[in-house]
């Protein structure tokens, strides 16, 4: 079974708007991390926020965490056609729980 | 360097055979995990090695194992294939047991039973 939800579960923008993501979990986490996927493909590590992290940022990307409502958001900036792709959230610690995953579509 | 790598990158076999998969991790990292994605479960978590050892399972039936070798490459095997293992298997490689780096995929197996 999965440890989470992405909300939504797609999303459709226009290239330079922003998107954000939503996940929530279950159990008290260690860090949480956030991968993308293109269709079919491996799975790309995008960013790791740890528990006691509020904020993080990566180029484009932020992501906040918020341990006592059991979830995190993941905003991406300025997006671009490249960006689309579908958006995981992770958590566990030798063994990852994914979320269900956001499908994002970035129109040119 | 050189990312994860999986072979085949496609297979087809028919009900009741069995299959092979392979994964290369990164030079260097020491754990391995396997994942099945399929579009109506998702991702869900098959297993995890370690150092030759597995250290994690996931809820899979007995036709699912794998090992790993003392160069770190992993294989797993599924038996007595049925139409529901047609999925696409993704195996990870993370240099310690808690991916505190985060984890690094593979492109994955397409695997298709017919």
């Amino acid at each position: 079974s999965q440890q989470g939800e992405e909300d939504p579960q797609a999303l459709s923008i226009q290239e330079g708007e922003n998107a954000t993501m939503n996940c929530s979990y279950k159990t008290s986490i260690n860090n949480l991390q956030w991968y993308r996927q293109n269709s079919g493909r491996g799975l790309v590590h995008l960013i790791l926020i740890r528990s006691n992290e509020r904020e993080k940022h990566s180029g484009r990307l932020r992501v906040t965490l918020d341990t006592s409502k059991k979830s995190s958001s993941l905003l991406i900036t300025a997006s671009r056609a490249a960006d689309t792709a579908s958006y995981f959230c992770a958590t566990g610690a030798n063994n990852l729980f994914f979320g269900t995953g956001t499908r994002l579509t970035v129109i040119p | 360097k050189a990312g994860v790598t999986q072979t085949p990158r496609y297979l087809i076999k028919t009900r009741g055979q069995q299959v092979t998969l392979s994964c290369s991790p990164i030079s260097g990292h020491r754990s391995v995990s396997w994942y099945q994605q399929t579009p109506g479960q998702g991702l869900q978590f098959l297993f995890e090695y370690f150092s030759e050892t597995q250290r994690n399972k996931g809820n899979f039936p007995g036709r699912f194992s794998g090992r790993q070798f003392s160069n770190s490459r992993s294989e797993m095997n599924v038996s007595t294939l049925e139409l529901g293992d047609s999925a696409l298997y993704l195996c990870a490689s993370s240099l310690d047991r808690w991916g505190g780096n985060g984890y690094t995929f593979g492109s994955g197996t397409r695997l298709t039973v017919v």
